[in-house]
């Protein structure tokens, strides 16, 4: 059973333009999202994240909306460039009984930019 | 500031065998997670150890162990490998109260 869905295994978009990438998650446990971006034979890398109590979070070109009602995500990149052409990955975390986190992982998806 | 690091990058192995996979967490960082990332699909939860000792474990069998030592560092450790053991093995560190966590860039273990 997947607690967080990227429903969009790919996503094409033009230099400039503004790219948008969805997640689900059905758990309401979860209390912290995070975005992560990962190229081929590499470890992911963090993007951007949110805390629950909040629907928006900013940093540079990247920000992520979160819309709890509907238990859903949104990583927004505006302009997109290029280097972004990865995949991009949605993770959610609950704090367990013993204290500790661990990350929950969407499918993920393939972002192409085009020059 | 040193980031997160791993050790093989690449590990082939045959069906049966043991294999050891070293991690070295981020300056700071006292939490290391461990993950199994198939292809096609998003990292699984492996397990966690914090302060040496483990925090927390997913649905992996008992032949997935682990070890955290006092510099944070960590093994992960797998017996009798089996083909579906191939994977990309990836740990992450993070501080005791931290929500992100941050990663290395992965062991690919293929077994043969």
């Amino acid at each position: 059973d997947q607690q967080v869905k990227q429903n969009s295994p790919s996503l094409s978009v033009q230099e400039g333009r503004i790219s948008i990438l969805n997640c689900d998650y059905t758990n309401s446990m979860f209390d912290y999202f995070l975005w992560y971006k990962k190229y081929p034979a590499e470890g992911p890398t963090f993007l951007i994240s949110i805390s629950s109590i909040k629907d928006k979070n900013e940093d540079g070109r990247f920000t992520v909306f979160l819309n709890k009602s509907a238990k859903h995500l949104s990583l927004h990149i505006v302009p997109s460039q290029p280097g972004d052409s990865a995949v991009y990955f949605c993770a959610a975390s609950a704090r367990n009984a013993g204290n500790n986190r661990k990350l929950i992982w969407g499918l993920g998806t393939s972002l192409a930019v085009n020059p | 500031e040193t980031g997160v690091t791993q050790s093989p990058t690449h590990l082939i192995k045959t069906r049966g065998q043991q294999v050891t996979l070293r991690c070295s967490s981020q300056s700071g960082h006292n939490t290391v997670s461990w993950y199994q990332q198939a292809l096609g699909q998003g990292p699984q939860f492996i397990f966690q150890y914090y302060r040496e000792e483990e925090n927390g474990r997913g649905n992996f069998p008992p032949r997935f162990s682990g070890l955290q030592f006092p510099n944070y560092s960590s093994e992960l450790n797998v017996n009798a490998l089996e083909l579906d053991d191939s994977a990309l093995y990836l740990c992450a560190s993070s501080s005791e109260r931290g929500h992100e966590q941050f990663f290395g860039p992965g062991t690919r273990l293929t077994v043969l």
